[in-house]
């Protein structure tokens, strides 16, 4: 069983768009999220973070939904600078009851605006 | 630029050959990790050092070997792999190792073999 999963795409969108993402974890006990980017050839890079009563920064906005054990990331009015692979990722304590946490990150979802 | 510097960007050997993956971390971090990144699969956690201890190995194959001589390097120390084993090798760091920690990713080796 695959600790997280994204739909790998591709999603392709005009500028000007609105695009979702979302992105599932297995591990009820998991206990931080983040989304981070990756343009090709490059590596990924923390986009956000996301915590429970959801936050936005600029664009995007991202949300956690415990119930159901998802995360979801929202780019408005997309840019072309927005083509990318987006990876959704969660942190789950180490064995134990370690502090220690262990990054388990999706596929990723890959991302093309055009013109 | 992240602040974590990996050598070299590329990098083709045969299967017989031993060669090393050096990372360095100039952000002040105690936690490092080693990544593994094939086409079409996720990324994939292969060994956590905190404060040079290695408190993760994720049933990675004995020709792989890390080694952290002090919390600012890491190396990946590679012999006898396989074609599969062609990927990118990520190097990343955090704070402490800590649940909520961000990583900073270096940009990676290109792994091929031969």
């Amino acid at each position: 069983r695959k600790e997280v999963e994204q739909d790998p795409g591709p999603f392709n969108v005009p500028e000007g768009a609105t695009v979702a993402f979302n992105c599932t974890y297995s591990n009820s006990a998991s206990q931080s999220f983040f989304w981070y980017r990756q343009d090709c050839r490059k590596e990924p890079k923390l986009l956000m973070s996301v915590y429970s009563s959801g936050n936005e920064d600029g664009r995007f906005t991202a949300q956690l939904n415990r119930a159901s054990q998802y995360i979801s990331l929202l780019i408005r009015d997309s840019k072309l600078s927005d083509s990318a692979t987006y990876l959704c990722a969660v942190n789950v304590f180490g064995d134990r009851g370690s502090t220690l946490g262990r990054l388990y990150f999706g596929r990723g979802t890959q991302l093309t605006v055009w013109p | 630029e992240t602040g974590v510097t990996q050598t070299p960007r590329h990098l083709v050997m045969g299967m017989t050959n031993k060669k090393s993956l050096k990372c360095e971390q100039h952000l002040g971090h105690n936690a490092m990790y080693w990544y593994k990144q094939s086409a079409k699969k996720p990324l994939e956690l292969m060994f956590v050092y905190n404060f040079k201890e290695q408190t993760e190995n994720n049933s990675v194959p004995s020709r792989f070997s890390p080694e952290c001589p002090n919390s600012s390097h890491l190396f990946l120390h590679l012999h006898t792999l396989q074609p599969e084993d062609s990927a990118l090798y990520l190097c990343a760091s955090s704070l402490t190792g800590g649940s909520n920690e961000k990583l900073f990713f270096g940009s990676g080796t290109q792994l091929s073999v031969l």
